[in-house]
């Protein structure tokens, strides 16, 4: 597609339940990035693939959190047992190239998460 | 590991003015520098960025910024501010010798005022 694409934009989620936020990157594009962008902050880094593979997920903030990218394209990330800081808006990016490029990011509109 | 500090939460300037948004980093190896802006309800949009060469780089809708290495800055600049450049500006810093992921400062909320 043209762009890097989000669904859903937003989602309410009740304490305690599961979720999945998706990522549609530029096609062909190698790197994906995840980010948690918290109220009148900057983005916070959360995990990054190339291709299929997770090389860091060292911003991944607890074992709740999990992101993939089976097929290198697509990419979810999933909260499990939702608590109310994890409310923010998720931010995905992609970048045409690899380890060390100097390419810049294009990112998507994020997804709002608010939990209840 | 890198960062990026913002020092100024908001800067204000009157329309026809010209603007700075500061910047300074922290990187162990040679940095690659961003801009990006973000208007409400949007993503995060690119203006510009510092790979090497020129310090001065010129960007999308007339932002420029120089690259200061002994001052480990890259300000944000533009002569004349527009009411519509109002938004969230981030700065943002990749060290390119250790990894690709990017690290983000806190945001300087730009206001023009017409």
């Amino acid at each position: 597609g043209a762009g890097v694409s989000q669904s859903p934009r937003y989602k309410v989620a009740k304490r305690g339940q599961d979720v999945a936020l998706r990522c549609d990157p530029i096609s062909g594009h190698v790197s994906l990035f995840w980010y948690q962008q918290a109220l009148g902050q900057g983005p916070e880094f959360l995990t990054y693939f190339q291709n299929e593979a997770q090389l860091d997920k060292s911003g991944l903030p607890s074992d709740r959190f999990f992101a993939e990218r089976p097929e290198g394209s697509v990419s979810t990330l999933k909260i499990q047992r939702t608590q109310q800081e994890d409310s923010a808006v998720y931010l995905c990016a992609s970048s045409l190239g690899g380890f060390r490029a100097n390419y810049g990011y294009t990112f998507g509109s994020g997804t709002r998460l608010t939990v209840v | 590991a890198q960062s990026v500090a913002q020092p100024e939460d908001q800067v204000n300037v009157a329309e026809g003015n010209p603007l700075t948004v500061k910047c300074t980093y922290s990187v162990s190896g040679n940095p690659y520098l961003f801009w990006y802006v973000q208007y409400p309800n949007r993503g995060l949009q690119f203006l510009l960025k510092y790979i090497t060469g020129d310090n001065l780089v010129k960007g999308s809708y007339g932002f420029e910024a120089e690259f200061n290495k002994s001052q480990t800055s890259f300000h944000l600049k533009k002569p004349s501010a527009l009411v519509s450049d109002s938004a969230l500006y981030f700065c943002a810093v990749r060290d390119r010798d250790r990894n690709n992921d990017m690290r983000f400062g806190a945001g300087t909320r730009l206001t023009v005022k017409p």
